[in-house]
């Protein structure tokens, strides 16, 4: 069962782009929460949001939940080689004991 | 410092010999979690474990068995493991609400089924 699709799957850019990811889903999430996934580690958490519409910024970096919280997008704006790793999307729907993960957006900013 | 530790780190074993690969975490969480991870399928869940002595399957648990005896470990056994089972294995642990609270994860398991 995938819940959460995420889009691109791959994204190469060069240092300075901008860039959105998307996470969508036809079920609605009573919390989301971005990671970043950098080679050899565990994901680690960025942001978590819970209310429809809502936006949060983490610096160069902004995140917005759908208003009917059923997809999410992550902004990078002016991308640096730092922001290289897999984005993954979760979230978890009400009343859920487990948390669903997307597919994934393996992002590469070159020098 | 909080932390969610695994081992061993990477593992070769051969078709049907069991294994178990550890999961302990020193923050008093009641969730924890197994994920496996492979290219362009994402992180898909094996089973997780709401407290103590209740665990529940995820969406791939055929093939793997889990414990919950303490609170702190949560270890993931494979009775007879198949090559299909080589993979990237990620315990987790989380406070409630879950997905309202950060979910830690261990730093993984590389594990090669031959």
């Amino acid at each position: 069962t995938q819940l959460l699709e995420q889009s691109p799957q791959f994204l190469s850019i060069q240092e300075g782009e901008n860039l959105t990811v998307y996470c969508n889903s036809s079920s609605v999430f009573s919390s989301l929460q971005w990671y970043r996934q950098e080679p050899g580690e565990g994901p680690v958490l960025l942001v978590t949001v819970v209310t429809g519409g809502e936006v949060k910024k983490l610096k160069r970096l902004t995140f917005q939940f759908g208003d009917a919280r059923k997809d999410s997008s992550l902004h990078i704006t002016a991308a640096q080689p730092g922001d290289t790793g897999l984005y993954l999307c979760a979230g978890r729907t009400t009343g859920a004991n487990n948390l669903f993960f997307g597919t994934g957006t393996r992002l590469t900013v070159i020098p | 410092e909080a932390q969610v530790t695994q081992n061993p780190r990477y593992l070769i074993t051969v078709t049907g010999k069991k294994l178990t690969v550890t999961c302990s975490q020193n923050m008093n969480h009641e969730y924890m979690s197994w994920y496996r991870q492979d290219p362009g399928l994402g992180l898909r869940q094996i089973y997780y474990s709401m407290n103590v002595e209740v665990t529940d399957k995820g969406d791939v648990p055929e093939g793997y068995k889990v414990s919950r005896k303490e609170k702190r470990n949560f270890p993931l056994i494979l009775e007879s493991p198949s090559p299909n089972q080589t993979s990237l294995y990620f315990c987790a642990s989380s406070s409630w609400p879950l997905g309202n609270e950060k979910l830690f994860f261990g730093s993984g398991t590389q594990l090669s089924v031959l």
